[in-house]
């Protein structure tokens, strides 16, 4: 099963604009949660991440939105530049656990 | 400081055969995760190691398997390969201290089963 979702595979924002990737997972365990940005033919790289004592964490262009009750993080980018087209993973860990729990990702373009 | 480098980077194989893949964390990190992304299926975990001892195990059949030595290098090891077992293999490693460490991934292996 599925504990950590993207249910939007593509997204396509103008340049300048805000992207918003969205993210809901499923176990009340998870209590630390990371945005990883992959390009085509490389691994994953770490973007940014938020621990559940927070609810807001932002990096330059980057903020991710944590709803705990609603188990839903968000991440914005602002404003979306061409070099942010990759695919963008969410993932999730529970505390004492070194593993994380991706989504499926989401394809961002960004259109100049 | 060197990353994660993942060997090799592209390998072929047909049904039935055995593989192995290795992975070199990051000089200092002792826990090596490895996952398997395939389309539509995100990054599965698959096993993390930690002081040459599998530490956290995912949900995926015995024909896979993984070490780590003491200098924390790691190989994953495939056997009897399906055609499902077509993806791209990512190693991870961080300092394993239980820490809230981001993992650092290598580019990976495209691991194709004909």
């Amino acid at each position: 099963d599925q504990q950590v979702k993207q249910n939007s595979p593509s997204l396509s924002v103008q340049e300048g604009r805000i992207s918003i990737l969205n993210c809901d997972y499923t176990n009340s365990m998870f209590d630390y949660f990371l945005w990883y940005k992959k390009y085509p033919a490389e691994g994953p790289t770490f973007l940014i991440s938020i621990s559940s004592i927070k609810d807001k964490n932002e990096d330059g262009r980057f903020t991710v939105f944590l709803n705990k009750s609603a188990k839903h993080l968000s991440l914005h980018i602002v404003p979306s530049q061409p070099g942010d087209s990759a695919v963008y993973f969410c993932a999730a860990s529970a505390t004492g656990a070194n593993n994380l729990f991706f989504g499926t990702g989401t394809r961002l373009t960004v259109i100049p | 400081k060197a990353g994660v480098t993942q060997t090799p980077r592209y390998l072929i194989k047909t049904r039935g055969q055995q593989v192995t893949l290795s992975c070199s964390p990051i000089s200092g990190h002792r826990s090596v995760s490895w996952y398997q992304q395939t389309p539509g299926q995100g990054l599965q975990f698959l096993f993390e190691y930690f002081s040459e001892t599998q530490r956290n195990k995912g949900n995926f059949p015995g024909r896979f398997s993984g070490r780590q030595f003491s200098n924390s290098r790691s190989e994953m090891n495939v056997s009897t390969l399906e055609l499902g077992d077509s993806a791209l293999y990512l190693c991870a490693s961080s300092p394993g201290d239980y820490s809230y460490n981001e993992q650092f991934f290598g580019p990976g292996t495209r691991l194709t089963v004909l």
